[in-house]
């Protein structure tokens, strides 16, 4: 079964730390892709990578960087943690150009709580 | 911009009647839509899409949707509601830039 996968479904870090989100796919996709959900707002683009070494921001970028060394894994990264920022986010991915064919796949989610 | 709309912020239903989520997009030409459901603490799950030809799609677990563009409409259908479909059911739309824009959700409450 192809996956994507979050290494944590839940996390508590203290305002000001530097919080790694870690996202990995098995399916070889080339596009990947890391949201926010929030109630009442649903789900918001922070970051995306079309390619290994590439990324662009999204809708919501402030506040958070990525990174992607390998194909198959995009981080995402908050340098100084705030208690704005406490979310659910969730990472997917797609293959070829975009979307078009099959949409996305999504991981489970990591409800991030900053205290 | 392209964006989707979705009117209803919570929907209740009892088990076993029918069901309609409404959805709304705003594109130029001819859209690509996709319909996704999330269980309590899941990620998303797509339910099924609309590229092109007929207007009405089936997806998994029993759900349909039409496609109508004269309504800019997407809605999401099911003739008889299961306690398990109780979740958070997003509509999105494909942008000009090639990536996913979604709705922001509604809630599926389903009563026994």
């Amino acid at each position: 079964d192809v996956k994507v996968t979050q290494s944590s479904r839940y996390l508590v870090k203290r305002t000001g730390e530097k919080v790694f989100l870690e996202c990995v796919q098995d399916m070889d996709h080339e596009n990947m892709f890391w949201y926010r959900q929030d109630p009442g707002l649903g789900l918001r683009l922070i970051y995306f990578s079309y390619d290994v070494k590439m990324k662009e921001k999204g809708d919501i970028p402030e506040g958070y960087s990525v990174s992607r060394e390998k194909k198959e894994r995009f981080s995402l990264i908050l340098e100084s943690a705030s208690t704005n920022q406490t979310s659910m986010y969730l990472c997917a991915s797609s293959s070829g150009t975009g979307p078009s064919s099959d949409g996305y796949t999504f991981g489970s989610g990591t409800r991030l709580t900053v205290v | 911009a392209q964006s989707v709309t979705q009117p209803d912020i919570h929907i209740t239903v009892s088990e076993g009647a029918s069901l309609e989520l409404r959805c709304n997009y705003s594109y130029g030409a001819t859209p690509y839509l996709f319909w996704y459901v999330q269980s309590p603490g899941q990620g998303l799950q797509l339910l099924l899409k609309y590229f092109s030809g007929d207007t009405l799609v089936q997806g998994i677990k029993g759900f349909e949707a039409e496609f109508k563009r004269s309504q800019s409409s997407f809605n999401l259908r099911k003739p008889s509601v299961h306690w398990s479909d109780a979740a958070e059911y997003f509509c999105a739309v494909v942008s000009n830039t090639d990536k996913l824009i979604f709705g922001t959700g509604t809630r599926l409450q389903v009563f026994p």
